[in-house]
This record gives structure tokens, C-alpha cells and sequence, in this order.
């Protein structure tokens, strides 16, 4: 299985609501990512999991929490968000983090979340 | 500041042309770059991995260089087909303690007309 997947495919919330954005795979990959991106935009990071353990926040508000409660599994929690967090939320894997290897990233379909 | 730039927006060339995208980068040091595709509403797809120590990579219809004294890489698809139309991002990996962190360029969007 060489699959990343990703739940749901579309969410639309109101700024009070909590939800989560579910990701997993089954690759033994042991680096997992999440990445937001805008429209004609690249993918921005926004967190690493190497190992199950946090490595990389890249300074992103605290209404998006992420979980990673095991190797194959990384959600992101939101809560009170705002209309301009609207984006396509990518999940990620690759098979560890390493300044020096490759670490090709496989990438999920994305989840397009609309905040009204 | 760091940046990432590719060359255009976007690229139209006809079927059986060899479509070339450019990737130049200023105030990174990448140990690697990486190509991937991406197809409009989905994530981006792997392609190909370039080490800063290779000159050149070849997949099946795809060449990668890196010049690391010009900061540029050249991606290449020969014999261009209508399906490679898609948008063709870079990413660099920076050494050091940034481990995992991969910096994509904006991506050109490629169209290969018939």
C-alpha cells in the first residue's frame, strides 16, 4: 500500500465549530506532515511528526492542535477557526527526516476546508 | 530573505516538444532538490530527487540538473504529451537542523497542446 489518505475529502465549518482533519498510511514511514496551501500557491508546512513525537511547529496558531496517537496515524484538530484559514490541507509521509537522505514525501489528496 | 523562484507561471508548448522548467533559489545551501507534480484539487506527486553532489537525473522521459554555483535546477520533459499538464513544483531540503522541512517553490503550470 504506497497510499496516503485523508478525511474528509471537503469540510466546510463555521468559525465556533471543532473538528478534525484525519490522515493515514501504511508505509512504515515514521515522518508524517501537515501542509496548507493556498489557492496558486505552494504548500506551506505547518507541523513534523518524526516517531510519533512533535519536531517541527512552524509557529501556527493554536486553534490547529495536532495529534499523531500512533505511527500510522496524524490528525489535526481545529477549533474556532477564521474564514482566512480556508485552504487545501495536505498530509504527508516519508520514511524518516534526515538533513542528508532524500525523503521523498508522499502526499494525500488534501481535505479543501471552507470556513464561513 | 530565502526564495524560491521558478521560472514562469506558466509554460505551453505542443505535443512532442520538450518542455524545460527552471527552479533558481538565493540564501539556501539545499543537500537536495526535489521535483514533484501536482494535478489541480490533489497533493503534489514525487518525481524525481537531486543530491547537490549529482549534476544530473533521468527518469523514463525526465531529466533533473542542479548547478549548485548558479543556485539552479532545470527540469526537463522530452517528447512532451498532452498528460503531463499539471503544475510542476520544486522543493529544496535544507541541511542542518531544519530536519524534514521541505521550502516548495510557487510552481509553473504546464500545458501541452495537442
Amino acid at each position: 500500500d504506497t497510499e496516503v489518505t485523508q478525511t474528509p475529502k471537503h469540510l466546510v465549518m463555521g468559525m465556533t465549530n471543532k473538528k478534525s482533519l484525519k490522515c493515514e498510511q501504511h508505509m512504515g514511514h515514521r515522518a508524517m506532515y501537515w501542509y496548507k496551501q493556498k489557492a496558486k500557491k505552494p504548500p506551506e508546512l505547518m507541523f513534523v511528526y518524526s516517531y510519533e513525537k512533535l519536531s517541527i511547529n512552524e509557529s501556527v496558531p493554536s486553534r490547529f492542535s495536532p495529534e499523531c496517537p500512533n505511527s500510522s496515524l496524524l490528525n489535526l484538530h481545529l477549533h474556532a477557526l477564521q474564514p482566512e484559514d480556508s485552504a487545501l490541507y495536505l498530509c504527508a509521509s516519508s520514511q524518516g527526516i534526515s538533513g542528508a537522505g532524500s525523503n521523498e514525501q508522499f502526499f494525500g489528496p488534501g481535505t479543501r476546508l471552507t470556513v464561513l | 530573505s530565502q526564495k524560491i523562484e521558478q521560472n514562469s507561471e506558466a509554460l505551453n508548448i505542443q505535443e512532442g516538444k520538450t518542455a524545460t522548467l527552471t527552479c533558481n533559489y538565493t540564501n539556501y545551501s539545499p543537500a537536495y532538490l526535489q521535483w514533484y507534480r501536482q494535478d489541480p484539487g490533489r497533493g503534489p506527486v514525487f518525481l524525481l530527487l537531486i543530491r547537490e553532489n549529482e549534476k544530473e537525473k533521468r527518469k523514463e522521459r525526465l531529466k533533473v540538473t542542479f548547478d549548485t554555483t548558479l543556485k539552479q535546477s532545470l527540469f526537463h520533459i522530452t517528447a512532451s504529451q498532452p498528460a503531463d499538464s499539471a503544475t510542476y513544483l520544486c522543493a529544496l531540503g535544507p541541511r542542518g537542523s531544519t530536519l524534514g522541512r521541505l521550502y516548495f517553490g510557487r510552481g509553473t503550470q504546464l500545458t501541452v497542446w495537442p
